[in-house]
């Protein structure tokens, strides 16, 4: 069965500055999605980013980046030039035929 | 705007009360989701629903049964709540084959508490 582990439950970053988010998965499949979440307090899950499995190519979008090591099974996050309204919880998660699976989230702070 | 609506933001309930949550998109998705999220827990799949009146189960069924008689609403149905089923619950939604280029589109969550 697939899983997706976030291992950093909780992280800090000052303002402005640059944080990586980690993540690894375990799959036998060769073809499947990845995401990032970020969930803000208003609770609301957002998609920030998607990478498709079959792309080598890293996917950004405006300051978030991944880097996506398909034969490591690992994803993570990038955030540059962070902002308060980045702190939020943030899942990552694996998607395949009919179901996403979520990792267990990371809270990440911002400090001013 | 598109969205999916879930009828509560909070809601409290007594145990062994039967506890209706409601969920509406108005993207003409077929797939619908219901999930629990708890802290440390991450988001865990209760039930799934490919198209009206059909259903799958999940990571997490026990306790839960859900509903799905239009294409747009999708009930998650607690027949006998329990404090254990104290959560936050999303629901989700998101067009068959789009193949997750676009993800889930995510309700704003209920938060339920049973006293």
């Amino acid at each position: 069965a697939q899983t997706v582990t976030q291992s950093q439950p909780e992280m800090s970053v000052q303002e402005a500055e640059t944080v990586t988010l980690s993540c690894t998965y375990d799959t036998s499949e060769s073809d499947y999605y990845l995401f990032w979440y970020k969930q803000p307090p208003s609770r609301q899950m957002i998609l920030v980013i998607r990478q498709e499995a079959y792309k080598q190519q890293n996917a950004t979008e405006n300051r978030f980046s991944v880097n996506f090591q398909k034969a490591a099974k690992s994803f993570s996050l990038k955030i540059s030039d962070s902002q308060l309204g980045d702190a939020a919880m943030y899942f990552c998660a694996y998607g395949r035929d009919d179901k996403i699976i979520f990792g267990k989230g990371t809270r990440l702070h911002i400090l001013p | 705007d598109v969205k999916v609506t879930q009828s509560s933001r909070y809601l409290v309930k007594r145990t062994g009360e039967k506890v209706f949550l409601e969920c509406v998109q108005d993207m003409d998705h077929e797939n619908m989701f219901w999930y629990r999220q708890d802290p440390g827990l991450g988001l865990r799949l209760i039930y799934f629903s490919y198209d009206v009146k059909m259903k799958e189960k999940g990571d997490i069924p026990e306790g839960y049964s859900v509903s799905r008689e239009k294409k747009e609403r999708f009930s998650l149905i607690l027949e006998s709540a329990s404090t254990n089923q104290t959560s936050m619950y999303l629901c989700a939604s998101r067009h068959t084959g789009t193949v997750y280029k676009a993800g889930y589109t995510f309700g704003s969550g209920t938060r339920l508490t049973v006293v």
